[in-house]
């Protein structure tokens, strides 16, 4: 069974710090991964996408993969109160659909 | 509209009543799904529907119906819940290989089954 495993946290970070996010998957065949931000009682909202190793940047957010590793990760800089929310790391199997880790609950404190 | 839209927003609803959850996408996307999110548990996958045509479905309960009568609308009809089906309900819908792009999710319908 795929598997997609996060820290639940919370995550508590200062404002203005670095908050990094992490995920492992259990599915070598795994081919694209995302980041969601969902904030409390809303649907997710995708901030990342990423499919070769390395990293990506947009903005304040730079996600990160590493195949040979199964793992995944998502910084974000300069963190906002408006960036407290939890963090849904999604993997994509072309044949299986998104498969969703439970999200880690991140908290940035003024 | 844009985006993907869910109605109705909230249901509570009996354990012998029947109802519906409609979803429609305004995206020109040809791939839709049902996730079902509970608390503590990731969002699990329940049905997709490709072309119109389903493709998956998970093992779920067969009080769940899904009908997909065009690329732009899905159902979810729900007939004898069970309490342990009190969820978030969300839609989402994607190209049909969503490596690059995703899914966009809907709003949801908080579902409480009394």
């Amino acid at each position: 069974q795929k598997e997609v495993e996060q820290n639940s946290g919370p995550l508590s970070v200062p404002e203005g710090a670095i908050a990094s996010l992490n995920c492992t998957y259990s599915d070598r065949g795994s081919q694209s991964f995302f980041w969601y931000r969902q904030y409390s009682g809303k649907s997710p909202e995708l901030i990342m996408s990423i499919y070769s190793n390395g990293d990506k940047e947009d903005g304040r957010f730079t996600a990160q993969l590493n195949k040979a590793s199964q793992y995944v990760s998502l910084l974000i800089r300069d963190s906002q109160p408006s960036d407290s929310a939890t963090y849904l790391c999604a993997v994509l199997e072309r044949a299986d659909g998104l498969t969703f880790g439970k999200g880690t609950h991140l908290i940035i404190q003024p | 509209e844009t985006g993907v839209t869910q109605t109705p927003r909230h249901l509570v609803m009996g354990m012998t009543n029947k109802k519906s959850l409609k979803c429609e996408q305004h995206l020109g996307h040809n791939a839709m799904y049902w996730y079902k999110q509970s608390a503590k548990k990731p969002l699990e996958l329940m049905f997709v529907y490709s072309l119109e045509e389903r493709v998956e479905n998970n093992s779920v309960p067969n009080r769940f119906s899904p009908e997909c009568p065009n690329s732009s609308h899905l159902f979810l009809h729900l007939h004898t819940l069970q309490p342990e089906d009190s969820a978030l309900y969300l839609c989402a819908s994607s190209q049909e290989f969503a490596e690059y792009y995703g899914y966009t999710f809907g709003s949801g319908t908080r579902l409480t089954v009394v």
